[in-house]
């Protein structure tokens, strides 16, 4: 049984401040790792993917994979109010993704 | 370009009767995949299929059952409607590129079983 395992908070932080979203998976096989957005009633949003062992940045994110000990991170700097939302992890070993929970972010003004 | 497209939003359906709910990936995606999520959890593979074949299923009852057609539109069939297959459910497209398989969600269709 492939698990993805996500704190699923909330996670509270002030608006400017860093936010660290953290994510375990079971399968070392996994070669591909996905962060999506989703806000309360709507879909998934795919924001980041990471393939490789070591930071990827996009703008204000910067997802950390560290396959060695199955752990890949999203950080949100700047976090901005709309920011808030649930944040999902999926793993991927070859085409079909396993889900996390999901972690919910309140950034607070 | 257009996103994955969901028909219908919103469902409302009685205990034992059947449903469908179709999809249309984003233009140029060759797989489709069905999750089912509900309030609280992540979303659960139902299926996924590639170039119209089932590539995938996920620890769902034999009532849920799917399809693709050749313009890679795809309809998931629920029979038998129970009060737990309330939810909302979710189809995404999938293309390879960059070393993975990217997958777009559409906005969905909230199922409600009375």
């Amino acid at each position: 049984q492939k698990e993805v395992e996500q704190n699923s908070g909330p996670l509270s932080v002030p608006e400017g401040a860093i936010a660290s979203l953290n994510c375990t998976y079971s399968d070392r096989g996994s070669q591909s790792f996905f962060w999506y957005r989703q806000y309360s009633g709507k879909s998934p949003e795919l924001i980041m993917f990471i393939y490789s062992n070591g930071d990827k940045e996009d703008g204000r994110f910067t997802a950390q994979l560290n396959k060695a000990s199955q752990y890949v991170s999203l950080l949100i700097r700047d976090s901005q109010p709309s920011d808030s939302a649930t944040y999902l992890c999926a793993v991927t070993g070859s085409y079909i993704p396993t889900f996390g929970r999901g972690t919910s972010l309140i950034v607070h003004p | 370009d257009a996103g994955v497209t969901q028909s219908p939003t919103h469902l409302i359906k009685t205990r034992g009767q059947q449903v469908t709910l179709r999809c249309s990936p984003i233009s140029g995606h060759k797989s489709v995949s069905w999750y089912q999520q509900v309030l609280g959890q992540g979303p659960q593979f139902i299926f996924q299929y590639y170039e119209k074949e089932e590539r995938g299923r996920g620890n769902f009852p034999d009532r849920f059952s799917a399809r693709q057609f050749p313009n890679y539109s795809s309809e998931l069939n629920v029979n038998a409607l129970l009060l737990g297959d309330s939810a909302l459910y979710l189809c995404a497209s999938s293309v390879f590129q960059g070393g993975g398989y990217e997958q777009y969600f559409g906005p969905g269709t909230r199922l409600t079983v009375t």
